[in-house]
């Protein structure tokens, strides 16, 4: 069973660029979720696909979006980098839904994104 | 609004011993889901432990068993026999939707 992948590891980007992070979620998952994780902080929920839909959102501004394909990867698109989106990306898969509604995720490890 | 607080910003423990981390959370939901996972320092979060709202019984995972007092609303994560492989920062969380701050557990040789 292959886990859950992030590409890339690492990204040096400036300020007004636009970045795109990748995901591909573990094998039988069809749920992804994303976080942003600043330093000495706990993870931000950014927002959450299933089946190619999103499906719920965080407190982040327009400027990121995200995507799902049909296998369940995932992309996540930043447009206009702000140095406060320097932070740890990371991304989740889900297999089955547990009784009360939640959700046992896995982490890929993480892309590292600096802005200049 | 769902909310987890970690008060404990960084513990430490000796090796083999037990130690507590706390975690309460808010939720007017009656439905939700609470989990802990560590996360060492090369940044992947490993999830650990899972209980949920109807659960009766406290989960219990190995080394890792959580307090589970719904009254309190609180859901203290237990590691027993600590190692030093166990130096990391643990996050509580509430459904996916919202972590805590994190504590810095530390097992000292």
């Amino acid at each position: 069973e292959t886990g859950v992948t992030q590409s890339p590891t690492h990204l040096i980007k400036t300020r007004g660029q636009q970045v795109t992070l990748r995901c591909s979620s573990q094998s039988g998952h069809n749920t992804v979720s994303w976080y942003q994780q600043a330093l000495g902080q706990g993870p931000q929920f950014i927002f959450q696909y299933y089946r190619e839909e999103e499906n719920g959102r965080g407190n982040f501004p327009p400027r990121f979006s995200g995507l799902q394909f049909p296998n369940y990867s995932s992309e996540l698109n930043v447009n206009a980098l702000e140095l406060d989106d320097s932070a740890l990306y990371l991304c989740a898969s889900s297999s089955h839904l547990r009784s009360g509604g939640a959700f046992e995720q896995f982490f890929g490890p993480g892309t590292r994104l600096t802005v200049l | 609004a769902q909310k987890i607080t970690q008060t404990q910003p960084g513990m430490f423990v000796q090796e083999k011993e037990a130690v507590t981390l706390d975690c309460t959370y808010d939720t007017s939901d009656q439905s939700y889901g609470l989990f802990w996972y560590k996360q060492p320092s090369s940044g992947e979060m490993i999830f650990l432990i899972y209980q949920g709202s109807y659960d009766e019984q406290n989960a219990t995972e190995g080394r890792y068993s959580l307090n589970f007092q719904k009254a309190r609303k609180s859901a203290n994560l237990v590691i027993s026999a600590s190692q030093l492989g166990d130096s990391a920062m643990y996050f509580c969380a509430m459904n996916e939707l919202v972590f805590g701050k994190g504590t810095k557990l530390t097992v000292n040789p």
